[in-house]
């Protein structure tokens, strides 16, 4: 039984410049959250989908957008990429609310240059 | 808005020393509690959780933690380390409210000597 898989394990991209990750939920699961961990941190709640739809947002700033398909895997879309997204970005699948806490991936390492 | 503190950034013990890592959140609502573990190049895994009911949880590999909801605490215990405990260790709430938006803390790092 698969886990949570994220791809690319890492991407290096200039300022300004647009990013997708993607991430595929454990089996069973209909929620994916995304999470930016930078250096030294804790992971920080970018947002969850669930049905295909945006149903919680931390604060984060509108270039940070998603996606869910019909088979619940999810995109994270960056835009306008600054140096400061340099970061860890985890995919974490849960079933329903998430109550029962969530199955991470292993996580996209962004570099912006 | 929920916080989440985690007093100690590095923690070094030998084995089979007793191990309490600190945790504090601050919100007013009801939580769900949790502690996850990073081993060193592996995924987030979660240890243990608490959402009612007796605030002592028992988690895998030997760790429980305690729920006091007058001090807004849920810290992390094991009796006797292992080598293999090295890891990093993340504290993270939710509300019942919100269950699906978790707050981390920023983690303690364990090493652990042979």
């Amino acid at each position: 039984d698969a886990g949570v898989t994220q791809s690319p394990t890492h991407l290096i991209k200039t300022r300004g410049q647009q990013v997708t990750l993607r991430c595929s939920p454990k089996s069973g699961h209909d929620t994916v959250s995304w999470y930016q961990q930078a250096l030294g941190q804790g992971p920080q709640f970018i947002f969850q989908y669930y049905e295909e739809e945006e149903r919680q947002r931390g604060n984060f700033p509108d270039r940070f957008s998603g996606h869910q398909f019909p088979n619940y895997s999810s995109e994270l879309n960056v835009n306008a990429l600054l140096l400061g997204d340099s970061a860890l970005y985890l995919c974490a699948s849960s079933a329903g609310t998430g109550i029962s806490g969530a199955f991470f991936g292993q996580g996209t390492r962004l570099t912006v240059v | 808005a929920q916080s989440v503190s985690q007093h100690n950034h590095h923690v070094i013990l030998s084995e089979a020393a007793s191990l309490e890592l600190g945790c504090n959140y601050s919100y007013g609502g009801t939580v769900n509690l949790f502690w996850y573990v990073q081993y060193p190049g592996q995924h987030l895994q979660l240890l243990l959780k608490y959402f009612s009911g007796d605030p002592l949880v028992k988690g895998i590999k030997g760790f429980e933690a305690e729920f006091i909801k007058s001090k807004f605490s849920f810290n992390l215990r094991k009796p006797s380390v292992q080598w293999s405990d090295t890891a990093e260790y993340f504290c993270a709430v939710n509300a019942n409210t919100n269950a699906g938006k978790s707050t981390f803390g920023d983690g303690t790092t364990l090493t652990v000597k042979p």
